[in-house]
C-alpha cells in the first residue's frame, strides 16, 4: 500500500534563510507526487508536483522540491523564507490509478 | 482559484440528524475525493470516485455513504450524525486522462454535532 511520511511536526526558521521540510513516500512503481500548503481556516492549496522528468520541480511563490528516486524522498525547499510562508505543508502520493494519499503535515514556522 | 464549491461552509446540527454535504466542480474533472480533517492535523481519506458511477472506499468510509450520479456532483451523506463527526470535510477533484494529476480543493465545510 501507498504511504507517505513527514517526519517532522514543526520546522522553524529565521525570514530570510533557506528552508527544508522532509518527506519520504513509499508505492509500488512510479509516484505521484505532491506539495500542498493550508492557511488556517482555508482549503488546501497546490503548490508542486513531481509526474516525471527533471527531478528539480519547480512550483509557486519560489518552492522548488527535490524528488529522490534512491532514497524515496521529495523535500519542499526553499532559498530565502518570508514570515508569511508560515503555515501547514503537506506531502502527498498517489500510485497511479488510486487515490491521493497525504503525510500528516508539518507546520512552518518563520519567524522575522 | 479553483472552480470546486462545497455548501454549506458551516453546519451545526444535533445528534441522531441525516445530513448531505454537497460538492460540486466545473472543471469536468474525472476523480473527486473526500477527506476529513481535524483543525492542523491530517488529512484522512473517506471516499473517492474515478467517474460517474464509481464510489470507491477510503479509511474512514464506515459512517457515511457517496454517490456519483453527475461528473460534477459528489455528495457525501451521513446517516446519523454523532459528535465524533465533529470535523472540517474537504472536497477535492483531479484531472484523470491516463495518468494522475493534482487535485483541486474545495474551502471546506466545518460541521458541528452537538
Amino acid at each position: 500500500a501507498q504511504s507517505v511520511a513527514q517526519p517532522e511536526d514543526q520546522v522553524n526558521v529565521a525570514e530570510g534563510n533557506p528552508l527544508t521540510v522532509k518527506c519520504t513516500y513509499s508505492v509500488s512503481g512510479n509516484p505521484y507526487l505532491f506539495w500542498y500548503v493550508q492557511y488556517p481556516n482555508r482549503g488546501l492549496q497546490f503548490l508542486l508536483k513531481y509526474i516525471t522528468g527533471d527531478n528539480l520541480v519547480k512550483g509557486s511563490y519560489g518552492f522548488e522540491a527535490e524528488f529522490n528516486k534512491s532514497q524515496t524522498s521529495f523535500h519542499l525547499k526553499k532559498p530565502s523564507a518570508l514570515v508569511s510562508d508560515s503555515a501547514l505543508y503537506f506531502c502527498a502520493v498517489i500510485q497511479a490509478g488510486t487515490a491521493l494519499i497525504f503525510g500528516k503535515g508539518t507546520t512552518l514556522s518563520v519567524s522575522s | 482559484e479553483a472552480d470546486i464549491y462545497q455548501t454549506p461552509r458551516y453546519l451545526v446540527i444535533g445528534t441522531g440528524k441525516k445530513i448531505t454535504l454537497e460538492c460540486s466542480q466545473t472543471m469536468g474533472h474525472d476523480k473527486m475525493y473526500w477527506y476529513q480533517q481535524d483543525p492542523g492535523m491530517e488529512l484522512h481519506l473517506i471516499h473517492y470516485s474515478y467517474g460517474v458511477n464509481s464510489t470507491e472506499k477510503g479509511d474512514l468510509s464506515s459512517e457515511s455513504t457517496v454517490s456519483r450520479i453527475r461528473t460534477e456532483h459528489f455528495p457525501l451523506t451521513l446517516e446519523s450524525a454523532r459528535p465524533s463527526h465533529t470535523s472540517q470535510y474537504l472536497c477535492a477533484s483531479s484531472e484523470y486522462a491516463g495518468r494522475d494529476t493534482e487535485a483541486f480543493f474545495g474551502q471546506g465545510t466545518r460541521l458541528t454535532v452537538v
